[in-house]
């Protein structure tokens, strides 16, 4: 079955740590999403690519950064410079279909909590 | 900037009752609004998405309609069931391929 896989599912990290969230997809889409969600609030965006080796800055990028050197990968890495990471990290894709918008596909998400 | 707003947070229902959530956006210049479905601890399920050329869309017991002009988008549930108990979120997309996501409803069908 074609899908988002994120991984680990429940991630830990220690002060001045950097860790990295895992996002593979087998759905062939060119465009993939990064997504954080903190407790009663909608989705903000961190990074977006729409093609292999290009991406950009969502609306709140700093303190993270991402590759994307596969079109079935999207890493994610949290920086010790974002000081409040604790949050539901969710993966996306969709396709680009000319003139009409593809609805985005998410993964099960990646829970990460400070120790 | 793109803002999205859902009315009510929260909702509880009889089983079996008919209901309408509501998504509201400030930029009309919309390209397409996309319904999603969060149960607990999970990522988002997509419902029903709209072109900016539609009216509305059907799935099942599900119709969401978008009328740009007044910026607003509701989504219509048929016979609610205790199943359909989860966060319902309303995203408006631009024309960059980003989605501006509401903080969503939480829907409660009560058996």
């Amino acid at each position: 079955d074609g899908g988002i896989t994120q991984s680990p599912k429940y991630l830990f990290r220690k002060e001045g740590q950097n860790v990295t969230l895992s996002c593979e997809q087998n759905l062939n889409h060119d465009a993939m999403y990064w997504y954080r969600q903190d407790p009663g609030q909608g989705l903000r965006l961190i990074y977006y690519s729409q093609i292999v080796n290009d991406f950009q800055k969502g609306d709140i990028a700093e303190g993270y950064s991402v590759s994307r050197e596969k079109k079935e990968s999207f890493p994610l890495t949290v920086t010790s410079a974002q000081k409040n990471p604790t949050a539901f990290y969710l993966c996306a894709s969709n396709g680009h279909t000319i003139g009409a918008y593809q609805p985005q596909h998410f993964g099960d998400g990646t829970r990460l909590s400070i120790l | 900037k793109q803002e999205v707003t859902q009315i009510p947070a929260a909702l509880s229902v009889p089983e079996g009752e008919n209901l309408v959530l509501n998504c509201s956006f400030t930029d009309s210049a919309i390209y397409n609004l996309q319904w999603f479905r969060q149960d607990p601890g999970k990522g988002l399920t997509s419902l029903l998405l709209i072109q900016s050329s539609q009216r509305e869309q059907t799935s099942g017991r599900l119709n969401a309609s978008l009328d740009k002009s007044s910026g607003r988008s509701t989504l219509y549930i048929a016979a609610s069931q205790p199943g359909d108990s989860a966060t319902y979120l309303c995203a408006g997309g631009g024309s960059n391929y980003k989605l501006t996501f509401g903080k969503g409803t939480l829907l409660t069908v009560n058996p």
